[in-house]
């Protein structure tokens, strides 16, 4: 089975900072994709950015992107120009076989 | 945009109890899953659904948890016999093929077993 690794339990950074969620991931397989999601305090869930395991470029949307690195499977996500909106909880998830894997969450909280 | 629809938002229930949560997978889609989120805890999978049979279920899918198409539109998860343990957020999601990244979450059910 898949194994999603995310090992900071929580992150804190200053409104229009940057900020960088690990996630690697442990996969046998050579296709696989690759997602974020955000999770609120409201509990829904809502994707992000999503990374296929034979792209060649690295997935943007907007103000996330994902740094893919294949070698060292891991795609951590890039969070540009924080917003006070973006404190939330986020999932790194692998997709393998008919489900996705998620990693443990990183709680992010952005101060103003 | 179109989504999925999950009723009730909320459920309690006594223990012992058997509930069914409901979703509605968007209309064009064929891959329908269930998810379990104890708080404050990782997001477990449970169930995945193709072409009204499962396709792939986990170990917490035992004979407690059933799922269902009915009617071509809904997607149920039924519980018998609830237990203490089985309190949780449930999600439903859809995707219009397998591992396409258009997987599609219900705002989920929030299930509390007293």
């Amino acid at each position: 089975a898949q194994k999603i690794t995310q090992t900071q339990p929580g992150m804190f950074v200053q409104e229009k900072e940057a900020v960088t969620l690990d996630c690697t991931y442990d996969t046998s397989d050579q296709s696989y994709g690759l997602f974020w999601y955000k999770q609120p305090s409201s509990g829904e869930m809502i994707f992000l950015i999503y990374q296929g395991s034979y792209d060649e470029q690295n997935a943007t949307e907007g103000r996330y992107s994902l740094n893919f690195q294949k070698a060292r499977k891991s795609a951590n996500l890039v969070i540009s120009a924080s917003q006070l909106g973006d404190s939330a909880m986020y999932f790194c998830a692998s997709h393998q076989d008919y489900k996705l894997s998620f990693g443990a969450g990183t709680t992010v909280t952005v101060r103003a | 945009e179109p989504e999925v629809t999950q009723t009730p938002s909320h459920q309690v229930t006594q223990m012992g109890q058997e509930v069914i949560l409901r979703c509605v997978p968007i209309s064009n889609h064929l891959y329908f899953y269930w998810y379990r989120q104890i708080l404050g805890q990782k997001v477990e999978f449970l169930v995945s659904f193709y072409n009204n049979e499962i396709s792939e279920k986990s170990e917490i899918f035992d004979d407690q948890f059933s799922v269902e198409r009915p009617d071509g539109s809904n997607f149920t998860l039924k519980i018998r016999s609830t237990k203490l343990e089985d309190s949780a957020m449930y999600f439903c999601a859809s995707s219009s093929r397998q591992g396409d990244y258009g997987y599609t979450f219900g705002s989920g059910t929030r299930l509390t077993v007293v």
